[in-house]
This record gives C-alpha cells, structure tokens and sequence, in this order.
C-alpha cells in the first residue's frame, strides 16, 4: 500500500525566511509525485509533478526536488501570499490511477 | 478557460437523507476522479472513470456510495441513507487521460446533521 508522510504538520515563517517542507513515501513503483497548494475553502491547486530521482522543479519561489525515497519543496524568500497548505501525493505503479496523499504542511508567513 | 466545477458548493442534510453532488470536468479530460477530505486527515480516494472503461470503485467506503459519469462527461456522486462520519468535503478532479495532471474543483462541502 503506498503511503506519504508529510513534515511538518505546521510551519511559521517570518517573510524572507528560507525553508524545505518534507514528503516522505513508499510507493510501489513510482509513476509521479505530486505537489499541490491549497488554500482554505478551495480546492488544492497543481503545481509540480516529478517523475523520477534526481529530477527538479521550480516556480517563482517554489522549487521541488526528488529522491527515491522523499521530495522536498523548498521556499525561497516566502511571502505572505505564499501562506497555504501544501499537498504531496503519490501515483503507484500497483494502485490503479488514484492518488496517496499526505495530510499536508499549513505553512504561515508573517510581515 | 473553465476548470472542473462542482455543485453545490455546501450541503446540510439530515441523516437518513441521500445526497447528490455533481462534478463537471474540464472540457476534453477523459479521466475523471473522486476525492474525499476529512477534517485533519488527507485526501481519500473513492472513485476513478477513464472513458467508456469500468469504473476504479475501490475506494468507495460503503455500498451507501455510487458514482455516475453519463456521455463520458459530467459526473454524480450519490450517497444513500446519509450518516454524520460522511461530514467531510468532496472532490473531484479530472486529466487529459489517466497518465497526466489531475485537476481538482473548488468541492461540495457536506454536513450531516
């Protein structure tokens, strides 16, 4: 069964303050992991999809990375706009074409 | 242009009552998909259709749940003798086929009384 595991649950930054939020998975042949952005009240909202180890992605002040046991999104100089929930999820090999997701990283940034 | 809508956007039914909640893909996305999102846990799977192919009902919680997509488009959910746990916000999603992107809708928050 393909599970994800996402750290951590919580995350204050001031703005302009670097960090790195967690996805850590076991899949059954990886076919895609998924980063999505959720705001409250709203539908998540795509924003990379990595394929396979080593493989990277950015997006203004988003970048994604991949390895074969864990993805990081690491935020650059965030800004309070930037205050969401972010999703990881897997796509397996095993599991049909559904979606595993972790119960996300609320992220908040403060003037 | 347009992405996946959902109807309506908020239910409060009583428990004993079903419920319909619809799903609009995006114009051209054959695969369509249904998500469930209870407070404090993750997204769960309940139902995929790709086309004219069977359905992936695997995730479907109880035989209360089904699901319809008719001319390969638009999408009902129906939950049957609703109870207070099926609280939670319902999505769907839909991609260009079953390998791309999924897209998600705003979602039909329920509440069960």
């Amino acid at each position: 069964e393909d599970q994800v595991t996402q750290s951590p649950e919580a995350l204050r930054l001031q703005e302009g303050e670097s960090s790195s939020l967690n996805c850590s998975y076991t899949v059954s042949g990886l076919r895609g992991l998924f980063w999505y952005r959720q705001d409250p009240g709203k539908g998540p909202e795509f924003l990379f999809t990595l394929y396979s180890a080593g493989e990277e992605k950015e997006k203004e002040r988003l970048k994604a990375t991949l390895t074969k046991k864990e993805s990081f999104l690491h935020i650059t100089a965030p800004k309070p706009e930037d205050s969401a929930t972010y999703l990881c999820a897997v796509q397996g090999g095993g599991g049909g074409n559904k979606l595993t997701f972790g119960t996300g990283t609320q992220l908040k940034v403060e003037l | 242009g347009a992405g996946v809508s959902q109807s309506p956007s908020n239910k409060v039914t009583e428990k004993g009552k079903d419920v319909e909640l619809r799903c609009d893909p995006i114009s051209g996305h054959t695969a369509l998909y249904w998500y469930r999102q209870s407070l404090g846990q993750g997204l769960e799977f309940l139902i995929y259709f790709q086309g004219n192919s069977a359905p992936d009902k695997s995730g479907l919680p109880s035989d209360r749940f089904s699901a319809e997509r008719t001319g390969g488009s638009v999408s009902t959910l129906t939950i049957q003798r609703t109870q207070q746990e099926d609280s939670a916000v319902y999505l769907c999603a839909s991609s260009f086929n079953r390998q791309e992107t999924q897209y998600f809708g705003p979602g039909t928050r329920l509440l069960v009384l």
